[in-house]
Formats: C-alpha cells, sequence, structure tokens
C-alpha cells in the first residue's frame, strides 16, 4: 500500500497558539488528500478533503477559519490549527487517494495536546 | 443519514479461538467497504476492499465478507499479534470519496 507521513508525530502547545501539521505522500502523487480528527475511544471523523490547487472542502461544523489546509503539491497538504484550545486536543490523521482508487492510506497521526 | 455501526464494542479471545467481527451499514449508495486495523496511537493500516454484496476477500487469518446490509470480518485461530482496534468505514456515491468510519471493535487475544 501507499505510504504517508506525517510530522511532528506529537506536540503540545500552550493555549492561543498555532500548530502547523504536515501530511507528505511519500510514493505516488496523491491529488486528494484527507484529514482526519479522532478523539480518544472514538472512531475517525472526516475533517476536510484537500484538493492540490484547489480550496479544500470542509465537513460541516469544521471551522475552516480554524483548521487552516493547505495542499500546495501533490505530495504535501498541510493542516494548521490556529489560535489552539485545550478542545482541540486530539488525534490528527490524514490519508491519501491516488486517482481512480477509491483506497485511502493514512499516516501515523499527529497527538496534539494543548494545555 | 449514512450511517455505520460495529459489533462488538469490544472481544476478548483466547489464542486460537475464532470469532467474526460484525459491520452494518445503512447508506444512500455503497461505493466501497473497507476495513482497516488500528494499533494504540497509531494510523489505520488497510485491509480490505469489498464493492459487491457476496464478495469475499482473505489475508492470514483475516477473511472479509460484504452482504447488502452487513459486512463481517472472520479471525480464525487467532494470535496475541491480533490484538487490535479493527474499523469498519463505507464509501458512499457522489461526488465526494469520504469515508464514514464505525466506532470500532477492540480486540483482545489473550495468551
Amino acid at each position: 500500500g501507499a505510504v504517508v507521513s506525517q510530522h511532528p508525530s506529537r506536540v503540545i502547545c500552550k493555549s492561543g497558539t498555532s500548530v502547523k501539521i504536515e501530511c507528505r505522500s511519500l510514493d505516488f502523487q496523491a491529488t486528494t488528500m484527507f484529514w482526519y480528527r479522532q478523539f480518544p475511544k472514538q472512531s475517525l471523523m472526516l475533517m476536510a478533503t484537500s484538493n492540490e490547487g484547489s480550496k479544500a472542502t470542509y465537513e460541516q461544523g469544521v471551522e475552516k477559519d480554524k483548521f487552516l489546509i493547505n495542499h500546495a503539491s501533490l505530495t504535501l497538504s498541510t493542516l494548521t490549527v490556529t489560535s489552539a484550545h485545550p478542545e482541540d486536543s486530539s488525534f490528527y490523521i490524514c490519508s491519501d487517494q491516488l486517482a481512480g482508487v477509491e483506497t485511502q492510506y493514512f499516516g501515523p497521526g499527529t497527538r496534539l495536546l494543548v494545555l | 443519514e449514512d450511517q455505520v455501526t460495529q459489533s462488538p464494542e469490544a472481544l476478548r479471545l483466547q489464542e486460537g479461538e475464532s470469532s467474526s467481527l460484525n459491520c452494518s451499514y445503512t447508506v444512500s449508495g455503497l461505493r466501497g467497504l473497507f476495513w482497516y486495523r488500528q494499533d494504540p496511537g497509531k494510523g489505520p493500516e488497510f485491509l480490505f476492499t469489498l464493492y459487491s454484496a457476496g464478495e469475499e476477500k482473505e489475508k492470514e487469518r483475516l477473511k472479509a465478507t460484504l452482504t447488502k446490509k452487513e459486512s463481517f470480518l472472520h479471525i480464525t485461530a487467532p494470535k496475541p499479534e491480533d490484538s487490535a482496534t479493527y474499523l469498519c468505514a463505507v464509501q458512499v456515491g457522489g461526488a465526494t470519496n469520504k469515508l464514514i468510519f464505525g466506532t470500532g471493535t477492540l480486540l483482545a487475544v489473550q495468551p
């Protein structure tokens, strides 16, 4: 399957600061990348769909001004959590998808803790 | 509303004790059903994709089957290293390729 990396794997920040998470597709050019959030003992919830060269599509209830997504190249998408608050603490996971193939391959995730 | 339900929430097995996990779904138009394995603190690892009722896929001790309303993940003679959370997700028809996940089954296999 595809290889996806995320950086950082873990981040602790103070309330009010911004945090950037990178998602890289290592073995193919992904036209579409997805960002999910997973709270403890809950399943993955899609936050947004990121398309290279265009604006991201956000799911209902996800604030686009708070969760900034940039997909500047076919191998890199970034998620910036702006003015993070303790309730944003979660496990953020990205996935990529090759055009014409339904399967999504996931990164290892980023654990965010906002103090 | 599209929905995915997994059962049981948790399952404890003895090594070698075969069992099945269930994923039932109600969606407007199924494009595919996916099974993933997730270890603690890690991202989901892809296992299987099923597209149509009657389809079956196998990989080592795991076999996934699909009907029009549900999917089963059969685990034959499990080993402790099979312990993980197993996630089911459906992809529905439409312009997006979004996945809708169930809440998972936490499997513990004891030696």
